[in-house]
């Protein structure tokens, strides 16, 4: 089954702990970005790549880091300096860097801490 | 940075009445995108418009981009439970890296 992967769905923490979020897809598509939902909001880009082992940060991306060390794979890691990091997390995939392309989303994480 | 202007931001419908949504902008767009968000999902692509003008249907759900360029619309004809959920409309900019997102209508039907 080709698509998009977020694993866990459910994450809790302490809070000052690190978190990883993971993010996998086998659609062999260049690009993949991820973004904060808050409860009633919209979407908030944190980080995005466009190719391996390169990766820009988007609007809100402080308290966060990421990797890019496989094509298939976009681990964003939550900090302890993430002042606010309870949220919906969503990774999302396209075919080609160009934003023209058609952008699909995973199922999301939803992470809360403690 | 370049914003979309989505609305309503909410609606209140009964079951079988017809939804209609729009996304503006003050900047041209070259792609629309319609996803639909199930609580706890991820959204999902429902349709994708790529010229000024172009109208495209996807069952119950018709969209249409512009002929500015530089607003969307989504409507949904006869509506069923299963269609209650958010709706965002996304927009890309040729040349540009990333989408720009609207801030979504939350759709609730009155059975």
């Amino acid at each position: 089954d080709g698509g998009i992967t977020q694993s866990p769905k459910y994450l809790f923490r302490k809070e000052g702990q690190n978190v990883t979020l993971s993010c996998e897809q086998n659609l062999n598509h260049d690009a993949m970005y991820w973004y904060r939902q808050d409860p009633g909001q919209g979407l908030r880009l944190i980080y995005y790549s466009q190719i391996v082992n390169d990766f820009q940060k988007g609007d809100i991306a402080e308290g966060y880091s990421v990797s890019r060390e496989k094509k298939e794979s976009f681990p964003l890691t939550v900090t302890s300096a993430q002042k606010n990091p309870t949220a919906f997390y969503l990774c999302a995939s396209q075919e080609g860097a160009l934003s023209t392309d058609t952008q699909y989303f995973g199922p999301g994480t939803r992470l809360t801490v403690l | 940075g370049q914003q979309l202007n989505q609305s309503p931001q909410s609606m209140f419908i009964q079951e079988g009445e017809d939804v209609s949504m729009n996304c503006t902008s003050s900047s041209i767009f070259n792609t629309w995108l319609w996803y639909k968000q199930d609580p706890g999902e991820g959204p999902v692509l429902l349709i994708a418009l790529y010229k000024a003008g172009e109208l495209t249907s996807n069952g119950r759900l018709t969209a249409q981009f512009g002929i500015t360029r530089k607003d969307s619309f989504l409507n949904i004809s006869a509506s069923i439970p299963s269609d209650v959920g958010i709706y965002f409309c996304a927009g890309a900019i040729q040349g540009a890296q990333k989408l720009v997102f609207g801030q979504g209508t939350r759709l609730t039907i009155n059975p």
